[in-house]
């Protein structure tokens, strides 16, 4: 069966200080993923997708950036935090790749990140 | 563009009782509609979606859903709510314009309280 780990589950951190959050998939291959940010209020913004290795695909222009270095793996990451960036972080992955499918998304457990 | 509508913020049903959690969408195209449920501090659980075919769809945990075409809404609905049903649900529409990639556009949420 598949499964999504996310880590780290909570982190604070100071604002300026740079961010690592990362993200892996088991169990299946070639997946689309994603990056989504939920506020306290509690929607969710989608940050970034990805479609393959190395091909990302910004939603929200903002410090934060993504990375796909292996075809399982998820980076998000910034080089300096800013007091906006605190929320509930959740990587996803989805089955289809090529376009067309509609098959769900699935989620990690999320990162719950405080910028003080 | 594509988007969901979840006109309550809250819904509050006692145990036993039926519950329905609204959603109302609005696609230029044919509509892939998905519903989740979230847990304090947790990721996203897929519930069920409908793409095509009969207009109630049954998922997960003894949850169904209506679609209703002309009416623009796909509602949540079980017949005997229960106490650990208590969580954020959302309702999310496919988004075509990812050129075909399926990323999702999200409805902002219904927490929903059953009550002992």
């Amino acid at each position: 069966s598949q499964t999504i780990h996310q880590w780290p589950a909570t982190l604070v951190q100071p604002v300026g200080s740079p961010l690592s959050l990362e993200c892996t998939v088991e169990g299946t291959s070639n997946p689309n993923l994603y990056w989504y940010r939920q506020a306290a209020g509690r929607g969710l913004q989608l940050l970034f997708y990805s479609v393959g290795i190395g091909q990302i695909s910004s939603e929200v222009p903002q410090n934060l950036s993504a990375s796909r270095p292996q075809d399982r793996q998820f980076i998000l990451s910034s080089k300096k935090l800013l007091l906006s960036d605190s929320g509930f972080y959740l990587c996803a992955w989805s089955r289809d790749r090529g376009g067309g499918s509609n098959q769900p998304q699935h989620f990690g457990d999320g990162t719950r990140l405080s910028i003080l | 563009a594509q988007s969901v509508a979840q006109p309550e913020d809250q819904v509050n049903v006692a145990e036993g009782n039926p519950l329905t959690v609204k959603c109302t969408y609005s696609v230029s195209g044919n509509p892939y509609l998905f519903w989740y449920v979230q847990y304090p501090n947790r990721g996203l659980q897929f519930l069920l979606k409908y793409i095509t075919g009969d207009n109630l769809v049954k998922g997960s945990y003894g949850f169904e859903a209506e679609f209703n075409k002309s009416q623009t809404s796909f509602h949540l609905k079980k017949p005997s709510a229960l106490v650990s049903d208590s969580a954020l649900y959302f309702c999310a529409v496919r988004d075509s314009s990812s050129g075909g990639y399926s990323t999702l556009t999200f409805g902002k949420g219904t927490m929903l309280l059953v009550s002992p």
